[in-house]
């Protein structure tokens, strides 16, 4: 059974930059027929695509968040990345990674990590 | 971008009623619709991909419908443990994935 789960500082100030991991347990993240994401959810409200990245690189951005996001994946360590710079209240969120797999050509979210509160305040 | 446009926001329901949820996008997406359940404080679950294959784990009761731009959730007899909100999602263009902004689906 695959398993995700995010990691880092539940507090950061404005400005600064936001650094999740994501570790994949239970299956590779060297696989061809996955993408790994990022998604995030403020209080309330629905979820937004922060952007994905494939174990042969390439990566994919969700153009409103496009100029602050990194993605980045480490498969020594079967775990993927996420800076946000420039932080500021508004990316005060849970943010979840998940599993995107493509099959037959159709893509969607199987596996998903619990979610971790990022907040965002001085 | 390809918006998609779920309604109703929120829905009031009783045990055994039957619901039907609908999910629109803004441009031709195929079947290539995803639904996704989410209770408080979890993250959401895979129900549907492809707008009609279930996912193991989801019970006969559910099913997905739709191709083109309009899609529907149904829910034949609503069961205590389906109370949640549900989200479609476009698996059709990216960058970027877009979500629908949820259907809240409360006990009447």
């Amino acid at each position: 059974q695959v398993q995700l789960q995010e990691s880092g500082p539940g507090l950061i100030k404005p400005s600064q930059t936001l650094s999740l991991s994501c570790t994949v347990s239970g299956g590779s993240i060297n696989s061809g027929h996955y993408y790994w994401t990022w998604i995030r959810q403020p209080a309330g409200k629905g979820l937004e695509w922060i952007g994905r990245i494939h174990t042969s690189g390439s990566t994919n951005y969700n153009p409103s968040l496009k100029s602050r996001v990194t993605l980045s994946i480490d498969t020594s360590k079967n775990q993927f990345s996420l800076k946000l710079s420039s932080v500021t209240a508004a990316d005060t969120a849970v943010y979840y990674c998940a599993r995107e797999a493509v099959v037959g050509g159709w893509y969607y979210f199987d596996y998903w990590g619990q979610g971790t509160l990022v907040t965002v305040s001085s | 971008d390809i918006q998609m446009t779920q309604s109703p926001s929120s829905l009031s329901a009783s045990v055994g009623d039957r619901v039907t949820l609908t999910c629109r996008s803004s441009q031709s997406i195929s079947t290539y619709l995803n639904w996704y359940q989410q209770k408080p404080g979890k993250a959401p679950k895979l129900l549907i991909y492809a707008a009609s294959s279930l996912q193991s784990w989801v019970p006969s009761r559910f099913s997905g419908s739709g191709s083109g731009t309009e899609f529907t959730l149904t829910i034949s007899s609503l069961q205590p443990e389906d109370f949640a909100i549900y989200y479609c999602q476009q698996g059709y263009s990216a960058p970027p994935v877009t979500f629908g902004q949820g259907t809240r689906l409360e006990i009447k």
